[in-house]
């Protein structure tokens, strides 16, 4: 298995640009989370699904949509990219929505710079 | 938006040594879990405490959750070079994934 997988890996954009960042689980985890990472910050949910067809806005939603078509993708869109869009971007999911009885599987991360 | 506030920031030890990490917030949770993300990595989950006053062991790593579930604390025995990496709290009051907080973050650096 391979987990959670992110492409790409890292990315420069210029402001007003798009993009997608990509994720796939191949553990057939219902539930599917996008966070970022800011230096000294923690993460921040940014979006979150609970299934194939429903998502559900996080923490801090502005400027990000998501879609759910499968259960194994959850690709984030980044419209008219700004610098404070400048982080590290995780993907991760869990077999359900219990934090408890649950591990959260992270993916390995998008580096992502806005100039 | 509750706050977990982990101290210290940035740890740099000499291996053998001991540490401490903790984990506090003015508001209670009904569980809590440390993770360990190493550079370019994702967190990886350490443990899940869920009890006031719990106490888990995992070799070396000792956690302990607070008895009035508002803080908690990691404590590591004979630091080795691998335990180097980034700490990470996080909580939950409702226990959803999406209600979870997390920490601030601790940086650990153990030298040979």
């Amino acid at each position: 298995n391979a987990g959670v997988t992110q492409t790409p890996k890292f990315r420069i954009l210029k402001i007003g640009q798009s993009m997608t960042l990509q994720c796939t689980q191949d553990m057939n985890h219902n539930y599917m989370y996008w966070y970022r990472q800011d230096p000294g910050m923690g993460l921040k949910l940014i979006y979150y699904s609970v299934g194939a067809g429903i998502t559900d806005k996080g923490e801090v939603p502005n400027g990000y949509n998501v879609s759910r078509s499968t259960t194994e993708d959850f690709p984030l869109r980044l419209e008219l990219a700004a610098p404070s869009q400048t982080s590290v971007y995780f993907c991760a999911s869990t077999a359900s929505g219990s934090f408890t009885y649950n591990e959260q599987f992270f993916g390995p991360g998008t580096r992502l710079t806005v100039l | 938006t509750q706050l977990l506030e982990q101290s210290p920031q940035f740890l740099s030890i000499q291996e053998g040594e001991n540490l401490t990490v903790y984990c506090n917030s003015s508001s209670v949770f009904s569980s809590l879990q440390w993770y360990r993300q190493e550079p370019g990595e994702g967190p990886v989950l350490l443990v899940t405490v869920v009890t006031g006053g719990e106490v888990k062991k995992l070799k070396r790593l000792t956690f302990q959750f607070g008895d009035a579930r508002k803080d908690s604390s990691l404590h590591i025995t004979a630091a080795q070079p691998g335990d180097t990496g980034l700490y990470l709290c996080a909580g939950a009051r409702s226990g959803g994934y999406q209600k979870v907080t997390f920490g601030t973050g601790t940086k650990l650096q153990v030298i040979p």
